[in-house]
């Protein structure tokens, strides 16, 4: 079965410093990744997605996340944090031979000192 | 342009009551998807569908039911409501190759 592990449950950084969330794996196949942030209160919005390809990938709100089969990674970068990126982020991982179904991690979420 | 559309938004139940969670996309996508969330945890899925008429279980089903019969509707039935369900329920739906788009959320209390 798929799983999602997040090291990371906390995480604070200083604003304008950069920040790393950690992301690995399991999956027989070659997955399809995710990463999603969620403001308190609020749904889940999607940061950016792996499918094929480029293992660099972009997204939104200057977020990168590289996917490192080899170590069963997908950990997600930013250059400078804002204080608007304090929220928790979920990586997930899609089933393709299932339905799609999402696993999730359980979470990290960022906190960001002025 | 909705997206994905959740009611109700807030909900307190008594235990053993029943009551649906309302899921409806306007996106024309095949795959829907129940979720729950605890506090402090990560999304945990309770049932799934590939298309109308067609339904699956996830990883956490007991004490919930779903149907399936449009393209649009994805409801989310809770039969007798216990104490372990409260959470917060998000719907949410794809298909394949795009990104998923989830509902803002019902958050189920049962007291």
């Amino acid at each position: 079965a798929q799983s999602v592990t997040q090291p990371d449950i906390h995480i604070t950084v200083s604003e304008g410093a950069s920040l790393e969330l950690r992301c690995n794996y399991s999956y027989g196949a070659t997955p399809y990744l995710f990463w999603y942030v969620q403001s308190p209160g609020q749904g889940l919005q999607l940061l950016l997605k792996y499918f094929s390809g480029d293992t660099l990938v972009q997204g939104i709100k200057g977020f990168e996340a590289e996917f490192k089969r080899s170590q069963s990674s997908f950990n997600l970068r930013k250059p400078s944090v804002h204080w608007s990126d304090a929220a928790e982020y979920f990586c997930a991982v899609g089933d393709r031979a299932a339905g799609n179904k999402l696993t999730f991690g359980g979470g990290t979420r960022v906190l960001v000192k002025p | 342009n909705a997206g994905v559309t959740q009611t109700p938004k807030f909900r307190i139940l008594k235990i053993g009551q029943s009551m649906t969670l309302q899921c409806a996309q306007d996106m024309n996508h095949n795959y829907m998807y129940w979720y729950r969330q605890d506090p402090g945890m990560g999304l945990k899925l309770i049932y799934y569908s590939v298309g109308a008429g067609i339904t699956d279980k996830g990883e956490v089903p007991n004490g919930y039911n779903v149907s399936r019969s449009t393209t649009e509707d994805f409801p989310l039935r809770l039969e007798l409501a216990a104490p372990s369900q409260t959470s917060v329920y998000f719907c949410a739906s794809t298909n394949p190759g795009d990104g998923y788009t989830f509902g803002s959320g019902t958050r189920l209390t049962v007291v």
